[in-house]
């Protein structure tokens, strides 16, 4: 089945630009949409935007001007740019298969943390 | 875009039941059915209970259910187990291709 791993920096500089990859494996990144999504510490989840393999996306727009997602289809990984982080960056990341924006994530990653401090 | 509100926490006994809302407006949970729940336990990645307001993935437990009236969608759990224990989710489509989360519930059982 479908399994997902994040992967990328734990600790990035505030004002600098958080990256992470997301690896899809048993399954293929040409279907489906792709997405990021975040949870602070103890908060609540975040969508953070979606990507397509034609590079069709869409973002939060709290986030828009900040973060760019892209596809590497021979790879089959999926990744995350998040510019000029602050403390409220701070968060477990996500990535997960998304069922063409119908807010239908499944399945997740394990998530990863990154941490914003200097 | 605020988030979807959620009760903070609900517990019950085992073997009882019990149900989580989930309000939103005309623009999000009102206007679509587009409506997914998640559980979540401590440490762990969310995982997938309903989507599309009332329909389960394979493999999880009849004793979950999903529905929705007006602009509040509903999670209903019957036949409370320890493993029940934890947080969840609701998530709606907005329009626009965006989607929004819950807050959260604290699911304890008792």
């Amino acid at each position: 089945q479908v399994q997902l791993q994040e992967s990328g920096p734990g600790l990035v500089k505030p004002s600098e630009t958080l990256s992470l990859t997301c690896t899809v494996s048993g399954g293929v990144i040409t279907t489906y949409y792709w997405s990021w999504i975040r949870q602070s510490p103890g908060k609540g989840l975040e969508w953070i935007g979606y990507i397509y393999h034609n590079g069709k996306n869409n973002y939060n727009p709290s986030l828009k001007g900040r973060v760019t997602i892209s596809v590497d289809t021979s790879k089959n990984q999926f990744s995350l740019r998040l510019t000029s982080v602050t403390a409220a960056d701070s968060a477990m990341y996500y990535c997960a298969r998304d069922f063409y924006s119908t807010s239908r994530f499944d399945p997740w990653g394990r998530g990863t943390l990154v941490t914003v401090s200097s | 875009q605020s988030a979807l509100t959620q009760p903070a926490s609900v517990s019950g006994s085992p073997g009882q039941s019990i149900t989580i809302s989930c309000t939103g407006t005309s623009s999000d949970v009102g206007g679509y059915d587009y409506v997914s729940w998640y559980q979540q336990h401590p440490g762990k990645a969310p995982k997938l209970m309903i989507y599309d307001v009332s329909n389960r993935p394979s493999g999880v437990s009849d004793r979950f259910s999903g529905s929705k009236s007006g602009n509040t969608a509903s999670l209903t759990i019957s036949g409370l187990q320890a493993g029940d224990e934890g947080n969840y989710y609701c998530s709606s489509y907005t329009g626009s291709t965006t989607l929004i989360f819950g807050g959260g519930t604290k699911l304890t059982v008792l």
